[in-house]
């Protein structure tokens, strides 16, 4: 399973758009890049995937260079509730594997 | 959107007790549920795989007589913590697989588990 390096923190203030990038230099073909949030208490909450160029939702975009060895999770407009850990994960989506989590990001949003 | 509903949210018993956690997946069919447990400032750890209608596997230092887990049908899996003791305390997180497979995976909100 591809390994991937993330920030261990990071922080920003209200209205700011917030770049987080991961690292996953071992990607395999089938792979896919899946960025999840989690709240203390909660469990992870899904937030974007893709495979190759350019994915956006209502929350977030998720840019992914050519050679897929890096990600950039960008959310636009981070607001105070946006203070969570951002998990990056690879895998393929389409096998019966487990995601594999590492440490995360986490992001702290102050006014 | 998918959902996944773990049951209870939270228990708090006595050590030598065993506690039962349900994972259901509400508006999808999962052949593939994960088991996770998370100490707190730490990331989640998997635990095990379990699929629907066979043995589930364990990831290793995972004792598999102490976390027995059942995947009796395509919505529902269960973990039993069997003699619970105050270091099985953490908190524990399911997460399921829809069967059409090119979907992401959902995770139900975690029960905290604390023994006395």
């Amino acid at each position: 399973l591809a390994k991937t390096t993330q920030p261990i923190s990071m922080d920003s203030y209200e209205g700011q758009e917030v770049n987080i990038t991961c690292s996953h230099n071992n990607i395999a073909t089938n792979d896919y890049i899946t960025w999840y949030q989690q709240f203390p208490s909660q469990g992870p909450r899904f937030i974007i995937q893709g495979y190759k160029t350019k994915v956006t939702n209502e929350v977030a975009s998720l840019f992914i260079p050519a050679d897929r060895k890096s990600s950039t999770l960008s959310l636009p407009r981070v607001s105070l509730s946006d203070t969570a850990v951002y998990y990056c994960l690879v895998g393929d989506s389409n096998s019966g594997y487990a995601l594999n989590f590492g440490k995360g990001t986490s992001l702290l949003v102050t006014p | 959107g998918a959902v996944v509903s773990q049951h209870p949210s939270w228990v708090i018993c006595k050590s030598g007790t065993s506690v039962k956690i349900e994972c259901r997946s509400l508006d999808f069919q999962a052949t593939t549920m994960f088991w996770y447990r998370q100490f707190p400032k730490q990331s989640l750890m998997l635990m095990a795989t379990s699929n629907e209608g066979s043995k589930a596997t364990y990831e290793q230092g995972v004792e598999k007589d102490k976390f027995l887990i059942n995947h009796a049908s395509l919505t529902l899996s269960t973990l039993t913590v069997t003699s619970a003791h105050p270091e099985d305390s953490s908190f524990y997180i399911c997460s399921a697989r829809d069967i059409r497979g090119d979907q992401p995976q959902h995770f139900g909100d975690g029960t905290r588990l604390s023994i006395l």
